[in-house]
């Protein structure tokens, strides 16, 4: 079985301030890490994904993840938060090593930038 | 070009009615997948298929729910007799085949039943 945690239901920053979003995963074999972004009323976007490489992968909006795989972990961040960031964010996961494409996601973090 | 498009975007149901979704991918999209979010919660997944052959429905909660997607395009999730316990919004994604493939997902289908 696959699950995703986010540990916080919601993080408040200051804009211009860094962000942080937190996700640890589970998953049998190695991981396919996602992240992405709903605003209200509308579909989930794409922000960022991690298939292998580089344990730094950039998205949209300025956004990056870092895969940490002994810590289980892919941390969404930002160097510098804007009120438009302010949004729900979910982390997904999805096994590499089945034939399984169905992707399971975290409860979510809202983000809340305040001006 | 153009996303994933679902409709109708509300829809409002009175218990035991049936009701219908229909989910149009991106044009040439092999991949398509329903998910159902409850609210406050995250995505979670229903059915896959790969052109019109329905590879997985594992996720389907009961045999009340059923899906297609006859010509490998349009998809339709179909309630039956539905409950309150369904009220939720239904997301369709599409993707490209492949290993790495990333899901795109419609704005939803936001049921209530009442």
């Amino acid at each position: 079985a696959q699950s995703v945690a986010q540990p916080e239901d919601q993080v408040n920053v200051a804009e211009g301030n860094p962000l942080t979003v937190k996700c640890t995963y589970s998953v049998s074999g190695n991981p396919y890490l996602f992240w992405y972004v709903q605003y209200p009323n509308r579909g989930l976007q794409f922000l960022l994904k991690y298939i292998t490489g580089d344990n730094l992968v950039k998205g949209s909006y300025g956004f990056e993840a870092e895969f940490n795989k002994s810590q289980t972990s892919f941390h969404l961040k930002k160097p510098s938060a804007l009120v438009s960031d302010s949004a729900l964010y979910f982390c997904a996961v999805r096994a590499l090593d089945t034939g399984r494409r169905a992707l399971t996601f975290g409860s979510g973090t809202r983000l809340q930038v305040q001006p | 070009g153009a996303g994933v498009s679902q409709s109708p975007r509300y829809k409002v149901a009175k218990r035991g009615q049936d009701v219908a979704l229909r989910c149009d991918p991106i044009s040439g999209h092999v991949s398509l997948f329903w998910y159902q979010q409850a609210l406050g919660q995250g995505p979670e997944f229903l059915t896959y298929f790969q052109n019109e052959a329905q590879l997985d429905k594992s996720g389907l909660p009961s045999d009340r729910f059923f899906a297609e997607r006859p010509e490998g395009s349009v998809s339709t999730l179909k309630i039956q007799r539905t409950q309150q316990e369904d009220s939720a919004v239904y997301l369709c994604a599409s993707s490209l085949v492949g290993h790495e493939e990333t899901q795109y997902f419609g704005p939803g289908t936001r049921l209530l039943v009442l």
